[in-house]
């Protein structure tokens, strides 16, 4: 059966840091591009950070370029995404999806003081 | 990168064909065959209907298509039913090789 699980959502301050974690199964993360799309309360969805099937490329959204990083761990069938310097409008449902496809349920991160 | 163009709502009566429509740029849904439109229902996870302009994955209705013209791309929901009443979304890849987002559209089923 393929899923995606994520983890690792909480309540931070701004300024701070959260690391989530995405577990896949059913797939390899190595065969293809995993992304970590948000979605604020009541809001749209937003791409904010993708990488590529062979883990060679990364993008990223302007809003989360140099304070956001994705990453994944093949042996483990797991993918992350470290968020540091958070700020308040980074508050949203983040989900991770295989090839946008696949989409996990979401975890919940809320920023706030 | 600005997100995609999206009408706020569209809504049709049970049996009848809404069409939604989706407008970007040439950078993203005008240069690319990589348009895809998700179906999201109140407090799930969004649920591809259509990939790469007009494909459906197994499983979705054939109610379901879609197509594109220049840099506008439109789903069509056909005999419209009630469980068709929720949030739709288009997708396109870039010229950033990233993916842009819809500006959503709330269906409504009269």
């Amino acid at each position: 059966q393929v899923q995606l699980v994520e983890s690792g959502g909480g309540v931070v301050q701004p300024g701070r840091s959260l690391r989530l974690s995405c577990a896949a199964s059913g797939f390899a993360v190595g065969s293809l591009a995993m992304s970590w799309v948000r979605q604020a309360p009541g809001k749209g969805l937003e791409c904010v950070a993708v990488i590529s099937f062979d883990g060679s490329n990364k993008y990223y959204a302007d809003s989360v370029k140099g304070r956001f990083t994705i990453s994944r761990d093949t042996s483990k069938h797991m993918v992350y995404l470290q968020m540091d310097s958070l700020r308040p409008e980074d508050t949203a449902l983040y989900y991770c999806t295989g090839d946008m496809d696949i989409w996990g349920q979401g975890t919940m991160v809320t920023v706030s003081s | 990168q600005s997100a995609l163009t999206q009408p706020a709502s569209e809504s049709g009566s049970p049996g009848q064909s809404i069409t939604i429509s989706c407008t970007g740029t040439s950078s993203d849904v005008g240069g690319y065959n990589f348009v895809s439109w998700y179906q999201q229902h109140p407090g799930r996870a969004p649920k591809l209907m259509i990939y790469e302009v007009s494909n459906r994955p197994s499983g979705v209705s054939n109610r379901f298509s879609g197509s594109k013209s220049g840099n506008t791309a439109s789903l069509t929901i056909s005999g419209l039913q009630a469980d068709d009443e929720a949030d739709y979304y288009c997708s396109s890849y870039t010229a950033s090789r990233r993916y842009v987002f819809g500006t959503g559209t709330k269906v409504s089923v009269l």
